[in-house]
């Protein structure tokens, strides 16, 4: 199992519709999480970070983590063309060396007029 | 702050020759990553410094990949010799204290293609 999955989709949602992305992770990863936006051709760009069971809402964005599920969602509200880009999910692997961010495989999502 | 700087932005090279990637972090990080990302593998961290010291390079794929980080402003990534499966777009990211709120941020990245 990878350490950090997720559905690669394309996600396509209509304008103005709540866009709901999923990851999981195994026991491997910590309970820090974050999900990163991509821009075709652009570097990752953190959006969201949870620590703690529950939601988390910036703006349009929240984020949820259930640890008892080992699950975590980024919903965005009223999505926008603007939103079309790749979510990538990421958390941190614990090893003696120290702990390291891995990432999904990211899922594309589409907003379509 | 001008953000993570990395060049070059690309980079065409022939198999067998060497290529270097540069790094410049945010200014008072004190970690540095060096990542791959290729659409099979998705986004691989390869190796990180902290204070300059690498910390963990178990990601770094064979002997030919190499990086170091001579000072705190400054860090290469060097393959020799380059194959055409190291074509791959490669991220430098910094990050303050390593973990928690800060994330991490990326320079734009270095797309690579070994012909």
């Amino acid at each position: 199992q990878k350490e950090v999955e997720q559905n690669s989709g394309p996600l396509s949602v209509p304008e103005g519709a709540i866009a709901s992305l999923n990851c999981t992770y195994s026991d491997r990863v910590s309970q820090s999480f974050f999900w990163y936006r991509q821009y075709s051709g652009k570097s990752p760009e953190l959006i969201m970070s949870i620590y703690s069971n529950g939601d988390k809402e910036d703006g349009r964005f929240t984020a949820q983590l259930n640890k008892a599920s080992q699950y975590v969602s980024l919903l965005i509200r009223d999505s926008q063309p603007s939103d079309s880009a790749t979510y990538l999910c990421a958390g941190y692997i614990l090893t003696g060396g120290g702990n390291k961010l891995t990432f999904g495989t990211g899922t594309q999502l589409k907003v379509e007029l | 702050d001008a953000g993570v700087i990395q060049s070059p932005r690309h980079e065409v090279t022939e198999m067998g020759q060497e290529v270097t990637l540069r790094c410049k972090p945010i200014s008072g990080h004190d970690y540095l990553f060096w990542y791959r990302q290729t659409m099979m593998r998705g986004l691989e961290l390869l190796i990180y410094f902290n204070n300059n010291v690498p910390i963990d390079d178990s990601g770094m794929p064979e002997d030919r990949f190499s990086a170091k980080m001579p000072n705190a402003s400054f860090s290469t990534l060097k393959i020799q010799p380059s194959e055409p499966r190291d074509s791959a777009v490669y991220f430098c990211a910094s990050s303050l204290q390593g973990q928690g709120a800060y994330g991490y941020t990326f320079g734009s990245g270095t797309r690579l293609t070994v012909v």
